[in-house]
């Protein structure tokens, strides 16, 4: 069965330090790759997605995110965290398809929260 | 230019009764996709519509949830009747027929059933 991990349910990060959010995924092929970020009382809004070329993608808000085929992840990262980056974060997956983007397979989300 | 916009953003109900959530996805999107997410577990594919055919349906949990899209423009998901287990945020997103593009989504209607 197609899946995504995401293993933490939350992470701390003081402000100012790095952060990484893991992603792993189980989906056959060479899967378009997304995160999605919450924040409180909003709707998901889209952070980056991987679609073929370099492994290192940038994002919205200073986000990047790796992707490592061997491992089959997709971990989000920052350099510097901010309060502001606190909110709930989403990876998902689109198995490809001659017809583009099909549906989004989701983790379990991971919280991330800044503290100052 | 608006954005996935869905009616209510809460709902509560008594089990048995009838929720119709709505979505109004961005103008000339033709993609448009239902989702939900139980309590702290993964958000979870409903239906994919392309304009108004429905193109997967195979996250559809059972016979009492029917999703339409008349005229290809908003849609709606009834639930009807509703169970507990029906309880949720239910997600609809959008998105044009391009590739890689990404799906935009609104803010989710709260659904809860007691």
């Amino acid at each position: 069965a197609q899946s995504v991990a995401q293993p933490e349910d939350q992470v701390n990060v003081a402000e100012g330090n790095p952060l990484t959010v893991k992603c792993t995924y189980s989906v056959s092929g060479n899967p378009y790759l997304f995160w999605y970020v919450q924040y409180p009382n909003r709707g998901l809004q889209f952070l980056l997605k991987y679609i073929t070329g370099d492994n290192l993608v940038k994002g919205s808000y200073g986000f990047e995110a790796e992707f490592n085929k061997s491992q089959t992840s997709f971990h989000l990262k920052k350099p510097s965290a901010l309060v502001s980056d606190s909110a709930l974060y989403f990876c998902a997956v689109s198995p490809r398809d001659k017809g583009g983007y099909n549906k989004l397979i989701f983790g379990a989300g991971t919280r991330l929260a800044v503290h100052p | 230019e608006a954005g996935v916009t869905q009616f209510p953003s809460h709902s509560v109900i008594e089990k048995g009764q009838t929720v119709t959530l709505r979505c109004d996805p961005i103008s000339g999107h033709d993609n448009l996709y239902w989702y939900r997410r139980v309590m702290g577990k993964e958000i979870k594919f409903l239906l994919h519509f392309v304009k108004e055919s429905k193109q997967d349906e195979s996250g559809m949990p059972n016979n009492r949830f029917l999703a339409e899209r008349t005229g290809g423009t908003y849609s709606t998901l009834k639930v009807q009747p509703a169970e507990l287990e029906d309880s949720g945020v239910y997600f609809c997103a959008s998105s044009p027929i391009v590739v890689n593009t990404e799906a935009f989504f609104g803010q989710g209607t709260r659904l809860t059933v007691v």
